[in-house]
């Protein structure tokens, strides 16, 4: 399973956008990336994924480099409540479907 | 519709106790997942399953099995716990056909002394 680099934290003013990167040098063609994040004592949550275009939902953006070695994952307005660990992976378009987490990104969200 | 429910929300073990984890979803999906959360650690695949009565190992499937006799059901058994089986165990599940979603469970904390 190709792996996924990201920063171990990050802070933020609140209604400020965010961008949190992430780097994943080894993709294959055909790997999706997803990102989730998981809220304190939360199960983790789908943000948002793509496969070579930007996408866009009601939660965030998610840009994807050219080469798709690259990736970030955009929140427009930074709330209290996007204080969370974030996790950029990347799945195989195989049957399985299982998802291998790495450590994540933990977004502090300041007042 | 609740989702995907996991039970017992806690439990506490001693060392060579066996137990076992349900997880229940409601949405007819056919693949779904165990995963254990160490503290400050991401998720790790313990195992999964893409349809009723098959299994598969994911990345830490020793100490562990896991049963799928019902589409909606899947188990995780503990056979003799271990001190190094004390975490969060989240379960998760998917629709056959490809989304981005996978949907989790709140979480079962377990506490092996």
């Amino acid at each position: 399973d190709a792996k996924t680099t990201q920063p171990n934290s990050m802070e933020s003013n609140e209604e400020e956008p965010v961008h949190l990167p992430c780097n994943h040098s080894t993709i294959s063609g055909t790997d999706y990336i997803h990102w989730y994040r998981q809220l304190p004592s939360q199960g983790p949550e789908y943000v948002i994924h793509g496969l070579t275009s930007n996408v866009n939902n009601r939660m965030a953006s998610l840009a994807i480099a050219e080469d798709r070695k690259s990736s970030t994952l955009i929140l427009h307005r930074a709330t209290l409540r996007d204080a969370a660990v974030y996790y950029c992976i990347l799945r195989d378009s195989g049957n399985t479907g299982k998802l291998i987490f790495g450590q994540g990104t933990t977004l502090q969200v300041k007042p | 519709n609740a989702g995907v429910t996991q039970t017992p929300k806690f439990r506490v073990l001693k060392t060579g106790q066996s137990m076992t984890l349900l997880c229940a979803q409601d949405m007819n999906h056919e693949y779904m997942y165990w995963y254990r959360q160490d503290p400050g650690m991401g998720l790790r695949l313990i195992h999964y399953s893409v349809g009723e009565g098959t299994t598969a190992k994911g990345e830490v499937p020793d100490g562990y099995n896991v049963s799928r006799l019902k589409k909606q059901n899947f188990l995780l058994g503990l056979e003799s716990a271990a001190p190094s089986q004390t975490s969060v165990y989240f379960c998760a599940s998917r629709w056959v056909q490809y989304t981005g979603e996978l949907f989790f469970g709140e979480g079962s904390r377990l506490t092996v002394l």
